[in-house]
């Protein structure tokens, strides 16, 4: 089974403070993405990689950065995190099998800013 | 105009009905289909891809119609533990080959 893990299931963190968000998958996936997830808004790509050291914007990437510097490993930050930055965050990985890409998803890390 | 289009619902219906949902999507140059389900409070999770002759598992059946650029989720037999958000993803929405989620589509069964 894929699994796909996120370091923390619930943070809660003050304006302006850094903040680092981790995931891993043990399925040797090339690709990895962070969305954030919104009531009304759906998930939203914030970045994506296919590559270690290689990464893109999505489509909300303001307000945040994000490493892959093993493959198996990607990370989100948020340079200092604001009220509007308050969100579910989810990760996932992928691979391309018979032309089908099949995306697999972290439990998910719920990030209150005070 | 959003890529990825989901009535989001809720369908409200009784155990053992029949239920459809529709999606569309606006990218006819799109490559690949998914349904997604979300329960309350955890991650999405595949729940099968859509395939261009149509495909059927248990009580679940989707379709393609790329003529008219929809996709379609049909649940036979609605169970109480069908309640749940069912996301429709597309790849190759937006232009490039990475998945657009809709906003996904509630789905309530109630007794």
């Amino acid at each position: 089974d894929v699994k796909v893990t996120q370091s923390s299931r619930y943070l809660v963190k003050r304006t302006g403070e850094k903040v680092f968000l981790e995931c891993v998958q043990d399925m040797d996936h090339e690709n990895m993405f962070w969305y954030r997830q919104d009531p009304g808004l759906g998930l939203r790509l914030i970045y994506f990689s296919y590559d270690v050291k290689m990464k893109e914007k999505g489509d909300i990437p303001e307000g945040y950065s994000v490493s892959r510097e093993k493959k198996e490993r990607f990370s989100l930050i948020l340079e200092s995190a604001s009220t509007n930055q308050t969100s579910m965050y989810l990760c996932a990985s992928s691979f391309l099998k018979g032309g089908q890409e099949t995306q697999y998803f972290g439990p998910g890390t719920r990030l209150l800013v005070l | 105009r959003k890529e990825v289009e989901q009535d989001p619902g809720p369908f409200n219906v009784p155990e053992g009905a029949t239920v459809a949902f529709n999606c569309t999507y606006s990218n006819s140059a799109s490559q690949s289909f998914f349904w997604y389900r979300q329960d309350c409070r955890k991650e999405p999770k595949l729940l099968m891809s859509v395939y261009s002759s149509g495909n059927e598992d248990g009580r679940f059946t989707a379709q393609l119609n790329r003529a008219s650029q929809y996709i379609s989720l049909l649940i036979r037999d609605s169970k109480l533990s069908d309640s749940a958000t069912y996301l429709c993803v597309v790849l190759g929405a937006g232009g490039s080959y990475i998945p657009t989620f809709g906003r996904g589509t509630s789905l309530i069964v109630h007794p």
